[in-house]
C-alpha cells in the first residue's frame, strides 16, 4: 500500500535555529514528491517538485532534497512567518499525502 | 491570474442531508481533484476529473461523487451525509492529469459541519 509519513508531527524553533523536517515514502512507481506548505483555514500552497534521487531544490530559507526512500525538507534559520504545517505528497496514480509537521518558530 | 474558487466557503448540515460543493480552476487548468481533510486522516484523494472524465478515484463510499462541466469547473456531492463527513473539502487544480507530474494549486477550501 502507498504511504508517506513524515516525522517529527511539531517542531518548535527558536528563530535563526536551523532544522529539518523528514518524509518516508513508499509509493509504487513514484513519479513525483512534493512539498507544500499549509497556514490555518487555507489549502496547501505548493513549494517543490523533486522527481529523482539525488536532486535537491531551493526556495528562501527552504531546502528539499529527496533520496530513494525519503525526502528532506532543511529550514535554514526560520523565522516566525515559516510558521505553518509543512505537508509532503508522492505521486504514483494520486497524490498520496503525510499527515504533516506543524513548525512553530518563535522570537 | 485568478487562483482556483471553492463556494460555499462554510456549510453547515445535518445527518442525512446531501451537499453540491463546487470548484472553478485556474483558466487554462483541466484537470481538478478533490481532497478531504480531516485532523486524524489528513489530506485523502477522492477523485480527478480531467476534461469531464472521471481519471482516478480514491478510497472513497459511493456517497461522495463528482462531476466536472465543459469549461472545467467542477462539483463534487455528497448524498446521506454522517457526522464524519465534518471535514474540510480542498478541490486543485494542474494542467495534467493522471497523477500529477506538476504541481497542484489548491484552493481554500470549504468547511462542511455535519450536525
Amino acid at each position: 500500500e502507498d504511504q508517506v509519513t513524515q516525522s517529527p508531527e511539531a517542531l518548535r524553533l527558536q528563530e535563526g535555529e536551523s532544522s529539518s523536517l523528514n518524509c518516508s515514502y513508499t509509493v509504487s512507481g513514484l513519479r513525483g514528491l512534493f512539498w507544500y506548505r499549509q497556514d490555518p483555514g487555507k489549502g496547501p500552497e505548493f513549494l517543490f517538485t523533486l522527481y529523482s534521487a539525488g536532486e535537491e531544490k531551493e526556495k528562501e530559507r527552504l531546502k528539499a532534497t529527496l533520496t530513494k526512500k525519503e525526502s528532506f525538507l532543511h529550514i535554514t534559520a526560520p523565522k516566525p512567518e515559516d510558521s505553518a504545517t509543512y505537508l509532503c505528497a508522492g505521486t504514483g496514480t494520486a497524490l498520496i499525502f503525510g499527515k504533516g509537521t506543524t513548525l512553530s518558530v518563535s522570537s | 491570474k485568478a487562483g482556483v474558487t471553492q463556494t460555499p466557503r462554510y456549510l453547515i448540515k445535518t445527518r442525512g442531508q446531501q451537499v453540491t460543493l463546487s470548484c472553478s480552476p485556474i483558466s487554462g487548468h483541466r484537470s481538478v481533484s478533490w481532497y478531504q481533510q480531516t485532523p486524524g486522516q489528513g489530506l485523502q484523494f477522492l477523485f480527478e476529473y480531467f476534461s469531464e472524465t472521471q481519471r482516478n478515484k480514491g478510497n472513497f463510499p459511493g456517497r461522495f461523487s463528482g462531476r466536472q462541466f465543459s469549461n472545467s469547473r467542477s462539483e463534487m456531492n455528497v448524498s446521506t451525509l454522517e457526522l464524519g463527513d465534518s471535514a474540510l473539502y480542498l478541490c486543485a487544480s494542474s494542467l495534467v492529469s493522471g497523477g500529477p507530474l506538476g504541481e497542484q494549486f489548491f484552493g481554500p477550501g470549504t468547511r462542511l459541519t455535519v450536525l
